[in-house]
């Protein structure tokens, strides 16, 4: 277990529509990291929050979106959903920003019907 | 550019042998080096990190090597057991102020009994 946790595990939902999946750091990791991992493009870094405030952007489609709250749990929001959209979300933290040991959550499978 | 690549994405050994993993990396503004195992199911973890100063690390059955001449960076693991089995990744942090990491596309580990 590492220590942080992804909610929900499983999602399926049809185009056009939005969804929210929710990351719980490990307790103390003020940054938080989310990839998007798909069979043709493998793990894809799509953004990264520390304390709060973005810090770095990757891939990250417009109609994708998140946030860290004050108590540094963080969503990502995906809205007008595509076929091409389904794949596995990793949610991961670190205690600072630059840590090349990041610890992963197991990942919300979302699929886009 | 950002791309890290692997020459394999398949290696299949015996248990009891040495596997050596391969990824080259285009970055050379790069300055650490990391290895990921992700087993099925799971979120990618951390396996070993090396800074681009180096050469050599050594962890515990795992050595990384670093080659900048010619931007290749390999994993190599000792006595391989069923256990390792899992699909591996190397990543790359940028320098700077930007600490993002960049994954590779992963190359499958299959250890035979």
């Amino acid at each position: 277990d590492s220590g942080v946790t992804q909610t929900p595990k499983h999602l399926i939902t049809a185009t056009g529509q939005r969804v929210t999946l929710r990351c719980s750091p490990r307790s103390g990791d003020l940054s938080v990291y989310w990839y998007q991992q798909s069979l043709d493009q493998g793990l894809q870094f799509l953004i990264q929050y520390y304390n709060g405030e973005e810090r770095a952007k990757g891939n990250i489609l417009e109609r994708f979106s998140a946030q860290q709250f004050p108590d540094l749990h963080s969503e990502l929001n995906l809205s007008s959903l595509e076929l091409g959209d389904s794949a596995l979300y990793f949610c991961a933290s670190s205690v600072d920003r630059g840590s090349t040991e990041a610890f992963f959550g197991q990942g919300t499978r979302l699929t886009v019907v | 550019g950002e791309s890290v690549g692997l020459h394999l994405p398949t290696l299949s050994v015996q248990e009891g042998d040495n596997s050596i993993i391969n990824c080259a990396y285009s970055n050379s503004a790069s300055d650490y080096f990391i290895w990921y195992k992700q087993e099925s199911g799971k979120g990618p973890q951390f396996i070993i990190d090396i800074r681009s100063n180096m050469d050599k690390r050594q962890g515990q059955r795992v050595t990384v090597l670093l080659n900048k001449t010619v931007k290749h960076l390999s994993l190599q693991i000792a006595a391989t057991q069923p256990g390792d089995s899992a699909v591996y990744f190397c990543a790359e942090r940028e320098g700077g102020s930007n600490y993002k990491l960049t994954f590779g596309k992963g190359t499958l580990l299959t250890v035979n009994p």
